[in-house]
């Protein structure tokens, strides 16, 4: 069954540096999407991508925050000069289509800032 | 904007017990309506969904009835096991695509 996959499972960084967290979505989706799930709380959207562009971001998603497709097959998140309050789990989503279809999640990227 | 509320956990249940865990949303339009569950240490699986009103959703024992008329999608099963010990959440996706996520509920079933 195709799968979402996502790495790394576990990202420890200093606060200030660089991370890039990396997805390979399911091959024929359309749509990306980044979320972001601090220790115990909701599930939060950050920003969503579709024709090589985003096609939506929270007021989460900032100057510090940016997406990328390299390629045909990778997406990433690239959170700049990070922050303690950065720690949290990252999903990586996609989805084929828009309503009736729904999005199928990666495993998550565990990031800890220290 | 759209949004979903679900009962705050932790539900502490018996092994064989029903269980309810309440959900209702707030949207424009007809989104369709998901139910999410997170194990331990893994990711967000899709447990259910339903795309239009009256649809019922099912999976392993699992239900939930998509009611326009009281924007709730309920999820249901008639008797828990341990091994459904996880968080449970409830979902929309409407216009834009992206899907909003409930708080979640936390649900520990006994032996």
């Amino acid at each position: 069954e195709p799968e979402v996959t996502q790495t790394p499972s576990h990202q420890v960084t200093q606060m200030g540096q660089e991370v890039i967290l990396r997805c390979v979505p399911i091959s024929n989706h359309l749509y990306f999407y980044w979320y972001r799930q601090i220790l115990g709380q909701k599930v939060e959207f950050l920003v969503s991508f579709y024709n090589n562009e985003i096609s939506e971001k929270s007021e989460i998603f900032d100057d510090q925050f940016s997406v990328e497709r390299p390629d045909g097959s990778n997406f990433t998140l690239k959170i700049r000069s990070t922050k303690l309050e950065d720690s949290a789990m990252y999903f990586c989503a996609s989805s084929f289509g828009g309503l009736g279809t729904e999005a199928f999640f990666g495993q998550g990227t565990r990031l800890t800032v220290v | 904007g759209n949004s979903v509320t679900q009962m705050e956990g932790p539900v502490t249940l018996s092994e064989e017990a029903f269980l309810t865990i309440n959900c209702t949303y707030t949207a424009t339009g007809y989104p369709s309506l998901f139910w999410y569950v997170q194990y331990p240490g893994e990711g967000l699986q899709l447990l259910l969904k339903a795309t239009k009103a009256d649809d019922k959703g099912s999976n392993k024992g699992f239900e939930a009835t998509y009611r326009k008329e009281t924007t709730s999608f309920h999820l249901e099963k008639g008797s828990v096991q341990v091994s459904d010990s996880a968080v449970y959440f409830c979902a929309l996706r409407g216009g834009g695509f992206k899907t909003i996520f409930g708080a979640g509920t936390r649900l520990f079933v006994k032996a």
